[in-house]
């Protein structure tokens, strides 16, 4: 059963248009969010992070939005760089959990000049 | 300052044996988290550890699975008779504290059983 779900496999965007990656989470008690970037052979890398008690957080090119009502967010990325073409992983996390991450899929996000 | 160490990167084990994978964590950084991916999956949790404890393993297998993280040295995830099945690649990450969730995270070791 999948808490975290991010249900499209791959996104292939323009250079310079917005890039718009979704993800949905079915456990209500999920309280903090974090996109992390992902190129191959390499490790997770932290991209952004929101908390439940704010439905937007910003930081340079990349910002996400959270609507907990639908248990909905979305990580739009403008303009997008090829060099953001990598696998992005939306993740969730609740207090007393231990910090452990539950993590989507992922995307594949192509970005092509 | 080097970031988070996983050596080796790629391995290669026959059924039946065991498998070592190693993580250093950051300088400063006492907390690890072992997760596992699958092909075509997401990172799943394994294990938390602290120095010489075991914070939470909820998602390591009941059987064959161990890690520890010593007081001197790496953390160590081990798996004994090792199958197909754990053919993944395993991540480690560590963070300064509890509940510091951009945790950093190595490059992975990549385990193949054949």
């Amino acid at each position: 059963d999948q808490q975290v779900k991010q249900n499209s496999p791959s996104l292939s965007v323009q250079e310079g248009r917005i890039s718009i990656l979704n993800c949905d989470y079915t456990n209500s008690m999920f309280d903090y969010f974090l996109w992390y970037k992902k190129y191959p052979a390499e490790g997770p890398t932290f991209l952004i992070s929101i908390s439940s008690i704010k439905d937007k957080n910003e930081d340079g090119r990349f910002t996400v939005f959270l609507n907990k009502s639908a248990k909905h967010l979305s990580l739009h990325i403008v303009p997008s760089q090829p060099g953001d073409s990598a696998v992005y992983f939306c993740a969730a996390n609740y207090g007393g959990s231990q910090g452990n991450l539950i993590f989507g899929k992922g995307t594949k996000l192509s970005v092509k000049p | 300052n080097a970031g988070v160490m996983q050596n080796p990167r790629h391995l290669v084990r026959r059924r039946g044996q065991e498998a070592r994978l190693r993580c250093s964590p950051m300088k400063g950084h006492s907390h690890v988290y072992w997760y596992r991916q699958l092909p075509e999956e997401g990172l799943k949790f394994m294990v938390y550890l602290q120095k010489e404890n075991i914070i939470d393993e909820s998602g390591m297998p009941k059987e064959r699975f161990s890690a520890e993280f010593p007081k001197e040295g790496p953390s160590i995830l081990r798996i004994q008779q090792v199958v197909r099945g754990d053919s993944a690649a395993y991540f480690c990450a560590s963070s300064p504290y509890r509940d510091h969730y951009g945790y950093t995270f190595g490059s992975g070791t990549r385990l193949t059983v054949v």
